[in-house]
């Protein structure tokens, strides 16, 4: 099956400073990826949409100046989280939908659970 | 926009029984997506089943066996003869049929699954 790769799968940051996240799609092509964050026992909350080529696009109550999105090739997509602080610390998952029509699939990436010091 | 509810924050089964978790979820578009999402300890998600909502006949894979009813808008999953390994987190998502790439999945609050030996 279609396989997304995600990483770091943790990382330990202090206050003040930016941490990268990178998802790629390793099988197939993807145009369009989605960023997604878990708090504890809680349900996935969609961040952004992705697109290649164009600008991410937020849902309400993001920034988009502290959660920068690029979505560089068809294959990757990286999540910037700028200035970090102690309230951007949870888990933050990616999914890529293959292109070419039909597929109503999401493939998840495992994750990465952001600690800020 | 859609909205997913899942009204069991926890359900409790033993080894070799049957459990069903219950999904309803809102709508006003006649074609659509839904899945059950399976998400360990290890926080990967796992597609567990998944139903297009122009087919009446509800979807089966292995164990896991679905109950739509459209008219109700319900998307129930029964797991039979459950395993240890079946302990998770359910999650119950709908996603619209535009086939444009961008509509993402809207996910419930989640059903965790405790297994007893």
């Amino acid at each position: 099956g279609a396989v997304v790769s995600q990483h770091p799968s943790r990382v330990i940051c202090k206050s003040g400073t930016s941490v990268k996240i990178e998802c790629r799609s390793l099988d197939f092509q993807a145009t369009t990826m989605f960023w997604y964050r878990q708090f504890p026992k809680k349900s996935l909350m969609l961040m952004a949409t992705s697109n290649e080529g164009s600008k991410a696009t937020y849902e309400q109550g993001v920034e988009k100046d502290k959660f920068l999105i690029n979505h560089a090739s068809l294959t990757l997509s990286t999540l910037t989280v700028t200035s970090a602080h102690p309230e951007d610390s949870s888990f933050y998952i990616c999914s890529a939908r293959p292109d070419g029509g039909g597929s109503e699939k999401l493939f998840f990436g495992s994750g990465t659970q952001l600690s800020v010091l | 926009a859609q909205t997913v509810t899942q009204s069991q924050p926890e359900m409790s089964v033993q080894e070799a029984e049957t459990v069903t978790l219950s999904c309803t979820y809102d709508t006003s578009e006649s074609d659509y997506y839904l899945f059950w999402y399976k998400q360990p300890p290890s926080r990967q998600m796992i597609l567990v089943i998944r139903q297009e909502a122009y087919k009446q006949q509800n979807a089966t894979e292995n164990r896991f066996s679905v109950n739509f009813q459209k008219a109700a808008k319900s998307f129930s999953l029964k797991i039979s003869d459950s395993q240890l390994g079946d302990a998770a987190m359910y999650f119950c998502a709908y996603r619209s049929a535009d086939d444009s790439g961008y509509s993402t999945l809207t996910f419930g609050k989640g059903t965790m699954l405790l297994v007893s030996p």
